[in-house]
């Protein structure tokens, strides 16, 4: 069974300043999806960033971005230029690249911005 | 023009009642899910449907039951409500044939279940 692992529960950062989330993962499988997911506190899920696994180059999103090492099965989200509204909990998650299963999450890691 | 909709947003009920969450997706995605969101934010997917077939029952108590009465829409009836069912579900929607967003899961705003 496929698991993800975010070994922060929680992370501060100065506004303006980087942070870096880590998540790793484990799987047996080639074909797979990782995302990063954030819940403000309004609830909703958004999606963040995508990678797929057959892809090396690493996936950005305007101050978003991920390191891939997909030997080490670590995908971690970088945040630059931290802004208020970054504040939320990042939910890393992997999806099998075959069928319809659903995401598999980590525990997610709680992001606090100082200001 | 809501992507993928669920209602209600929160749900006050007793211990025994049964009850339903409706979900509704406008993407045209082949495939939908609920989640479970537990009181420490761990999320656990619950059913996925694909082509009005359950692919995935993970675990679920079998007083849980996904109903899809059409590619559109799945809902979620739960029987015999027990406290430690209260919880946030999410209902969530994706394409999994074809390669455009193949693979990302979009997700409804979430209901907040309380069972007293």
């Amino acid at each position: 069974a496929q698991t993800v692992t975010q070994s922060q529960p929680e992370m501060s950062v100065q506004e303006a300043e980087t942070v870096t989330l880590s998540c790793t993962y484990d799987t047996s499988e080639s074909d797979y999806y990782l995302f990063w997911y954030k819940q403000p506190p309004s609830r909703q899920m958004i999606l963040v960033i995508r990678q797929e696994a057959y892809k090396q180059q690493n996936a950005t999103e305007n101050r978003f971005s991920v390191n891939f090492q997909k030997a080490a099965k670590s995908f971690s989200l970088k945040i630059s230029d931290s802004q208020l509204g970054d504040a939320a909990m990042y939910f890393c998650a992997y999806r099998r690249g075959g069928g319809a299963d659903g995401l598999t999450f980590g525990k997610g890691t709680h992001l606090i911005i100082q200001p | 023009d809501t992507a993928v909709s669920q209602t209600p947003k929160y749900l006050v009920t007793q211990m025994g009642n049964d009850k339903s969450i409706k979900c509704e997706q406008n993407l045209g995605h082949d495939t939908m899910y609920w989640y479970k969101q537990d009181s420490k934010k761990f999320l656990k997917i619950m059913f996925s449907y694909n082509n009005k077939e359950l692919i995935i029952n993970e675990t679920v108590p079998n007083r849980f039951s996904p109903k899809s009465p059409d590619k559109a829409h799945l809902n979620l009836h739960i029987n015999s409500l027990e406290l430690g069912d209260s919880a946030v579900y999410f209902c969530a929607s994706s394409q999994v044939s074809g390669r455009s967003l193949k693979g990302v899961a979009f997700f409804g705003q979430g209901t907040r279940l309380t069972v007293v």
